[in-house]
């Protein structure tokens, strides 16, 4: 089975400062690795996905994140936050494209001028 | 706007009762997904149907059941409900397995 480990619960940054969201995955097979943000009282947005090919994956929003194979990471960042960016930030794995997502226990990013 | 609509946004019952979350996916999607995000239990996928059939289950109790009908909206029933049922239900819509999905804003249900 797959697992997803997201070490952060919560993440105090300034604004315009760079930032750093960590997620560490579990599986015995190939996967599928996502990023997903939940504005307060929103349902989830899809920021990014890897899925083969280059393990520099860009999003929406400034965002980006690299897939670590042997080290089994796919860290999200942002060179430089804004206010607007505070929400939960969530990273997810599948191994069946996108059937099942199984899901970190969220990140929030809280930014402060 | 994701283009995924869930009703009621909020749902207060009692112990023991039933309710029916309903979901409209976006203009042409085929497959439907649910899931339950509980403060403790975090996200977690419940079931998937594609085209009206079921094609894959997560965690999802026995008490819980859903379907999707010929117009491709979907239904998640859950009965004899308990305090922990209490939580936020997603529902998110993709064109087909192994597509983005798209979620909706959820309905949140408390249960007292």
């Amino acid at each position: 089975a797959q697992s997803v480990t997201q070490l952060d619960s919560q993440v105090p940054v300034f604004e315009e400062a760079p930032v750093e969201l960590r997620c560490n995955y579990s599986s015995s097979v190939s996967v599928y690795l996502f990023w997903y943000v939940q504005y307060p009282n929103q349902g989830l947005q899809l920021l990014l996905k890897y899925l083969s090919g280059s393990t520099l994956v860009k999003g929406i929003n400034g965002f980006e994140a690299e897939f670590n194979k042997s080290q089994t990471s796919f860290h999200l960042r942002k060179p430089s936050v804004h206010i607007s960016d505070t929400a939960e930030y969530f990273c997810a794995v599948s191994v069946t494209g996108f059937q099942k997502l199984v899901f970190g226990t969220g990140t929030r990013l809280l930014v402060s001028p | 706007d994701s283009g995924v609509t869930q009703t009621p946004k909020h749902l207060i019952t009692a112990t023991g009762q039933r309710v029916t979350l309903r979901c409209s996916p976006r203009s042409g999607d085929l497959s439907v997904y649910w899931y339950q995000q509980s403060l403790d239990q975090g996200l977690q996928f419940l079931i998937q149907y594609y085209n009206g059939e079921e094609r894959a289950k997560g965690n999802i109790l026995e008490r819980f059941s859903a379907q999707q009908f010929p117009d491709l909206h979907s239904e998640l029933n859950l009965s004899s409900l308990e305090l922990g049922d209490s939580a936020l239900y997603f529902c998110a819509s993709s064109v087909a397995t192994g597509e983005t999905q798209y979620f909706g804003p959820g309905t949140r249900l408390l249960v007292l």
